[in-house]
């Protein structure tokens, strides 16, 4: 059980380039999420999803798309890269049945933008 | 809305001496309270959780937390530090609504 799976780990974009984070979860989880971590302002979300289909902006949304034709992936694009999107990003699934549903998180990925 | 609020942004303790970290949150309706620890360039684990079971939590590496609804607190405390708690933790709150809130974290670092 591979549990929260995302690639890459580490990443280095210049300025103005694209490309995505891959999230994938084998646990059959509904909601999916996205966060980026940054010193002293602990995890923000970006983006998040209860399901295939389905999706919505977290509370720090500009500069990055997402969308979810499975539930396994939720892939998190950014669509021309600025320095202030350099951050530590996660992802997350957990199960919709309860709020108090334990929320499982990938290792998290290095993103520097220059 | 909701909101978390973690009192100190680094905390200092000896070997063997006690571990508290305080977390407060607001929210319009009983939350649902999360602490997680996270090591250098590693994910977030989760330590425990609070879901109106019992008000106080035990979780794992010997942490336990205390939910006082009077107070919209949520401190973590662990009796005797080990180096290997040196780490950051954050404290987190959910609704209804799947979503959580984090604060901002507090590393934690363990002198010898």
């Amino acid at each position: 059980n591979a549990g929260v799976t995302q690639t890459p780990k580490f990443q280095v974009l210049k300025t103005g380039q694209s490309m995505t984070l891959q999230c994938a979860q084998d646990m059959n989880h509904e909601y999916m999420s996205w966060y980026r971590q940054d010193p002293g302002m602990g995890l923000r979300l970006i983006h998040y999803s209860v399901g295939a289909g389905i999706t919505d902006q977290g509370e720090v949304p500009n500069g990055y798309n997402v969308s979810r034709s499975t539930t396994e992936d939720f892939p998190l694009r950014l669509l021309s890269a600025a320095p202030s999107q350099t951050s530590v990003y996660f992802c997350a699934s957990r199960l919709t049945g309860g709020s108090g549903n334990t929320i499982y998180f990938g290792e998290g990925s290095w993103l520097t933008v220059v | 809305a909701q909101s978390v609020t973690q009192l100190g942004s680094h905390v200092s303790v000896s070997e063997g001496a006690l571990v508290l970290l305080r977390c407060n949150y607001s929210s319009s309706v009983p939350p649902y309270l999360f602490w997680y620890v996270q090591y250098p360039n590693q994910g977030l684990q989760l330590l425990l959780k609070y879901t109106s079971a019992a008000t106080l939590v035990k979780g794992i590496n010997g942490f336990e937390a205390e939910f006082k609804k009077s107070e919209t607190s949520f401190h973590l405390t662990k009796p005797s530090a080990h180096m290997s708690d040196a780490a950051e933790y954050f404290c987190a709150v959910s609704e209804q609504d799947y979503k959580l809130s984090f604060g901002a974290g507090t590393t934690v670092t363990v002198r010898a």
